[in-house]
Formats: C-alpha cells, sequence, structure tokens
C-alpha cells in the first residue's frame, strides 16, 4: 500500500516570499509523484509530475518539486508568490501497474498582501 | 480541444434514492478514473477503466456503488440507496494511459439530504 503525508494543512505566506509545501510518501515499490493544484472553485489541475529521470521537475506557475528517495519526500517550491497563487495545492502518488492516484490531505496556500 | 466533462454540476437528492454521474472523458483517452473529494476523507480513489481490460473497482466503498464505461467512452457512476455519507464532490478524470497525465473534470456536487 502506499501513502502521501502534507504535513501543513494550512500554510499563510506574503506576496513575494517564497514557499515550501510539504509532501513526503510511503510505498514499496518505485512510485510516481505529482503535485496539483485546485484553484477556488475550480478543478484539479496538474502542476508538475515526476516519473524518472531528473530529480528537480519544473512545472508551471514558476513551481518546481525536487524527488529525495532517501528521504522519501517531493516538495513543492516557488521562490516567490503572487496573489493568483492562493489554492488548495495536493501531492500525491502513483506506480507502475497501479496508476490510480493515492493523494494527501492538502495544504491550502493562503498569500497574504 | 474539450476537457473532461460530468453532469450534473450540482445535484440534491434524498436519502435513499439512486443518483446516477456521468462523465465525458477528453476524445481518445483509454484511461477513466473516479475519486470522490469529501470533507472527512479528501480525495479518494473510487474506480478505474483501462481500455477493454476489466475495471479495477477496489475503492468502492460499498455495494452501493457502481460504474460502467460504454464504447470505451462515457462513463456513468451509480449510487444506490444514497446515505447522507455519500455528500461529497465526484470526480473524474481521464488520461492518454498508464504514466500520462490525469485530466479531471470540474466534478458532481452530490448532496444527500
Amino acid at each position: 500500500a502506499q501513502s502521501v503525508t502534507q504535513l501543513d494543512s494550512q500554510v499563510p505566506v506574503f506576496e513575494e516570499a517564497p514557499v515550501e509545501l510539504r509532501c513526503n510518501y510511503s510505498s514499496s515499490v518505485s512510485v510516481y509523484l505529482f503535485w496539483y493544484v485546485q484553484y477556488p472553485n475550480q478543478g484539479l489541475q496538474l502542476l508538475l509530475k515526476y516519473l524518472s529521470g531528473s530529480t528537480l521537475v519544473k512545472g508551471i506557475n514558476g513551481f518546481e518539486a525536487e524527488f529525495n528517495k532517501s528521504q522519501t519526500s517531493f516538495h513543492l517550491r516557488k521562490p516567490s508568490v503572487h496573489i493568483s497563487d492562493t489554492a488548495e495545492y495536493f501531492c500525491a502518488v502513483s506506480n507502475f501497474g497501479n496508476e490510480k492516484l493515492t493523494f494527501g490531505t492538502g495544504t491550502r496556500l493562503t498569500i497574504i498582501p | 480541444g474539450a476537457g473532461v466533462s460530468q453532469s450534473p454540476s450540482n445535484k440534491v437528492t434524498e436519502k435513499g434514492k439512486d443518483v446516477e454521474l456521468r462523465c465525458d472523458p477528453i476524445s481518445g483517452h483509454t484511461a477513466l478514473y473516479w475519486y470522490r473529494q469529501s470533507l472527512g476523507q479528501g480525495l479518494e480513489f473510487l474506480i478505474y477503466f483501462q481500455g477493454n481490460s476489466a475495471p479495477d473497482k477496489s475503492g468502492l466503498p460499498s455495494d452501493r456503488f457502481s460504474a460502467e464505461r460504454t464504447g470505451g467512452s462515457v462513463s456513468t457512476l451509480t449510487i444506490q440507496r444514497t446515505q447522507q455519507e455519500d455528500s461529497a464532490v465526484y470526480l473524474c478524470a481521464s488520461s492518454l494511459g498508464v504514466t500520462e497525465t490525469q485530466y479531471f473534470g470540474p466534478g458532481t456536487r452530490l448532496l444527500v439530504l
């Protein structure tokens, strides 16, 4: 079985400040890792994904994440946030042969002007 | 092109009634997923269709839940004898296949009174 932990349910950040949203996973097999974003009253949208290769993954809207196998982490970062980044962010995991996504509980990012 | 569409967008029903939720995936996508997003359980997998293979039903919470996918395209999720704990947003996603990005629809918000 696999699981995802997002320890921070809410993260307030001042505009133009950097942010890191934490994600840790547990799995007995090799994983694929994803970050999805859900803007207010909208559906889920893929920010970025890690399948293999370079452990630093760049996504849309200036976000990036780093896969750390030894720490079983896939933290999401942005060097400078904007008001438009206000949303809920979900980390998810799947693996080959088990393509359904297992999601974390989400982190609500609030940008303070 | 058109994204994943779901209907209805909102559904209010009385406890004990049956409901049907519809998902139209992106044309050409062979994989289709149903997830549920609720306050108590977060985002959880329900069922997965891949091509002509038998669906993965491992996430269905009870035998009151069923789903079918006709002609490899449209899918219907049916909940029989609805209970108040079934109230949630039901999300559909589709993808081109294994390791491909899952694209989510806007969801159907179900309220069971």
